[in-house]
């Protein structure tokens, strides 16, 4: 069965980075797309950006742009998400998100979901 | 960007009525348009992409309609697992987008 296991809560000072790791098993890897969708406390659901998982490409939503970095390990099929410059605003739990189409699909849902890591950003 | 408006903010109904929420796009997104569900503390889950299409395992009470810029979702015989926030989100268009989210409560 597909699963999306993310890493543990994090803790950041103001200005600092964060990696937050999502392990993907029980589907083709490459075949799908990876997004990351944050939730700030009592907010709504925010699209961060994507990885393709068969090319690598991105695609950002323009505040997160310059300031974040998406990769993807096909070897250890796990997608990273990396946010820099931290700012208290940032306090959120960051999801993972698989695409429900395969690539050239056109899908961009997002059929399974990590379980969130919550990300709290000190000031 | 695609800004995705939902109404209203907050349902409260009772067990066993129907239920339509509704989700509008500033711009077409064909029939590029999800639902989602999400209880607190847990992740959403997707029971409409295509505008249209459940995914298996999603109950048959669910449906949802539209296209373009105008889209439903609506439940009909709302269950007690069902109280929850229901967000809609294009995938059209990049950057992919999310409505608001309307929450259905308990009258």
């Amino acid at each position: 069965q597909v699963q999306l296991v993310q890493s543990g809560a994090e803790v950041r000072e103001a200005g600092a980075s964060v990696k937050v790791s999502c392990k993907a098993s029980g589907y083709t890897f490459t075949n799908y797309g990876i997004s990351w969708v944050r939730q700030a406390p009592g907010q709504g659901l925010e699209w961060m950006g994507s990885i393709s998982g068969q090319t690598g490409d991105t695609n950002f939503a323009q505040k997160f742009q310059g300031r974040v970095t998406m990769t993807s390990d096909t070897t250890t099929t796990t997608a990273h998400m990396e946010l820099r410059s931290l700012r208290s605003d940032d306090t959120a739990v960051y999801y993972c998100a698989k695409e429900g189409g395969g690539y050239g699909s056109g899908r961009r849902d997002f059929d399974y979901w990590g379980q969130g890591t919550l990300v709290t950003v000190s000031s | 960007e695609i800004v995705m408006t939902q109404s209203p903010a907050t349902l409260s109904v009772s067990p066993g009525e129907r239920v339509t929420l509704s989700c509008r796009a500033s711009q077409s997104v064909s029939i590029y348009l999800a639902w989602y569900q999400q209880k607190p503390g847990q992740a959403p889950r997707l029971l409409i992409f295509g505008a249209s299409t459940r995914p298996t395992g999603i109950p048959a009470r669910f449906s949802g309609s539209g296209s373009g810029t105008e889209f439903s979702l609506t439940i009909s015989s709302l269950q007690s697992e069902d109280f929850a926030v229901y967000y809609c989100h294009q995938y059209n268009t990049w950057p992919l987008t999310f409505g608001g989210g309307t929450k259905v409560e308990i009258k």
